[in-house]
């Protein structure tokens, strides 16, 4: 299977910034995904990444909170904006290499964000 | 509406004994069933799918699961249990409809006691 590369892998940051996290995989995928799993939760998707196009996203998360970004096949950028303690979760990038209708997701090790 | 309900929160078992975590879902398509594990300060690694065929599906570690169509069930089970398999297990379904949606439950914390 793939390596899903996220980084950072963890931060801390203040209230009202943004932060940018990336998601690179070592071969080209059929899907990109990006999900949020808040503290002691299951994991809730965000929206899907399209290349070359605007994501997609999932009811109650829109695109001026939850940026995204995704040039090419191997690649997607996920940015948090103007954080607040609520947005702090650990933060999953998801692919599906192949036939997407045989194959399943995988995921990164997460970005785990903690907003003071 | 789509759901998947994983009844035991947590599952404490002593090593060597054997172990079953539940999941049942809820849908109105067709699915395919999944379960990943998370390992602390992870992020989830696929453990086994069932997609067609057998429903009795092997995976990873040892683990294996039972689809029962008529239950709409998928339980994950495992024979005898290590120290090392202490993690959080998420049981996740995907909708063969044109959403294709992956839906997970809230997951089964095993903690594996020597």
């Amino acid at each position: 299977s793939a390596v899903i590369s996220q980084k950072p892998s963890r931060d801390i940051c203040q209230r009202g910034t943004s932060l940018t996290i990336q998601c690179q995989v070592d071969s080209q995928v059929t899907m990109m995904f990006w999900y949020r799993q808040q503290p002691g939760q299951s994991l809730t998707l965000i929206a899907t990444a399209n290349q070359g196009s605007e994501a997609t996203y999932e009811s109650g998360f829109v695109i001026d909170k939850f940026p995204i970004s995704r040039p090419n096949l191997t690649f997607s950028t996920l940015t948090v904006s103007n954080m607040s303690p609520e947005d702090s979760s650990i933060y999953l990038c998801s692919v599906v290499i192949g036939d997407w209708g045989h194959q399943p997701q995988h995921f990164g090790d997460g970005t785990r964000l903690s907003i003071l | 509406a789509q759901s998947v309900t994983q009844l035991d929160s947590q599952v404490p078992v002593f090593e060597e004994a054997p172990v079953e975590l539940r999941c049942n879902y809820s849908s109105s398509v067709s699915v395919y069933l999944f379960w990943y594990v998370q390992y602390p300060n992870q992020g989830l690694q696929l453990l086994l799918k069932y997609l067609s065929g057998s429903t009795l599906v092997k995976g990873i570690n040892g683990f294996e699961a039972e689809f029962n169509k008529s239950q709409t069930s998928f339980h994950l089970r495992k024979p005898s249990v290590h120290i090392s398999d202490t993690a959080e297990y998420f049981c996740a379904v995907r909708l063969r409809d044109n959403t294709d949606k992956l839906i997970f439950g809230t997951g089964t914390r095993l903690q594996v006691f020597p």
